[in-house]
């Protein structure tokens, strides 16, 4: 079985703060690992997938396959980054490459 | 650019009545979809895979007549709500594949009364 655990439900920071958002995963094979976020009234959207090692809006996240955890991290935190945060699963070879998503992580930057 | 739409984005029905959400896919063709729940402040949660041509496969503890899922072309999924309660209530999204990631409709809420 896979699962998704985002231990925070909610994280607020000051602008300009460092960021961490929390994840861990159990899975038994090799997973790919995502962050998705939802920005208030707007659809879920990819943000960034461990495979393509890349940064987006100044957000990373590192596959730590020892301590199963793929953590989502920002150095300066801006306002517009306040969203709702979900880290995803899927496992390869996965049936349809179905996702299970964590509980989501609602970050608010404040001014 | 590929996009998943999803129709109507929110609707009200009263109990015991059915419900069709349609889900498609746009500048691009998915023999996949997924159909999501998400209760208020709680994640999405699997509900059912749709396969175009075939059953859909439904995750555990989801009623499958209850929730009754087509996918009769490469761009078109629904899934009726039948003999809706009020604890159907919830935000439903579907979500379809391209080949390079998993994109996400808009959902549709349903209340029902």
């Amino acid at each position: 079985a896979q699962r998704v655990t985002q231990p925070e439900k909610l994280l607020s920071v000051f602008k300009g703060a460092p960021v961490e958002l929390k994840c861990n995963y159990s899975y038994s094979g090799s997973p790919e690992l995502f962050w998705y976020v939802q920005y208030s009234r707007q659809r879920l959207q990819l943000l960034l997938r461990h495979i393509s090692r890349e940064s987006i809006k100044g957000f990373t996240a590192d596959l730590n396959k020892g301590e199963t955890s793929f953590h989502l991290k920002k150095p300066f935190a801006q306002e517009e980054d306040s969203a709702m945060y979900y880290c995803a699963l899927s496992g390869r070879g996965n049936a349809g490459n179905m996702l299970t998503f964590g509980g989501g992580t609602r970050l608010m930057v404040k001014p | 650019g590929a996009v998943v739409s999803q129709h109507p984005s929110w609707v009200i029905c009263k109990s015991g009545t059915s419900v069709k959400i349609e889900c498609r896919s746009l500048d691009f063709q998915a023999t996949t979809m997924f159909w999501y729940r998400q209760f208020p402040k709680q994640s999405l949660m699997l509900m059912a895979t749709s396969n175009e041509g075939s059953k859909a496969t439904y995750e555990q503890g989801v009623e499958k007549d209850k929730f009754l899922i087509n996918h009769a072309s490469l761009t078109l999924s629904t899934l009726t709500v039948t003999s809706a309660h009020p604890e159907d209530s919830s935000f439903y999204i579907c979500s379809a594949r391209t080949q390079r990631e998993q994109l996400f409709g808009p959902g549709t809420r349903l209340t029902v009364t």
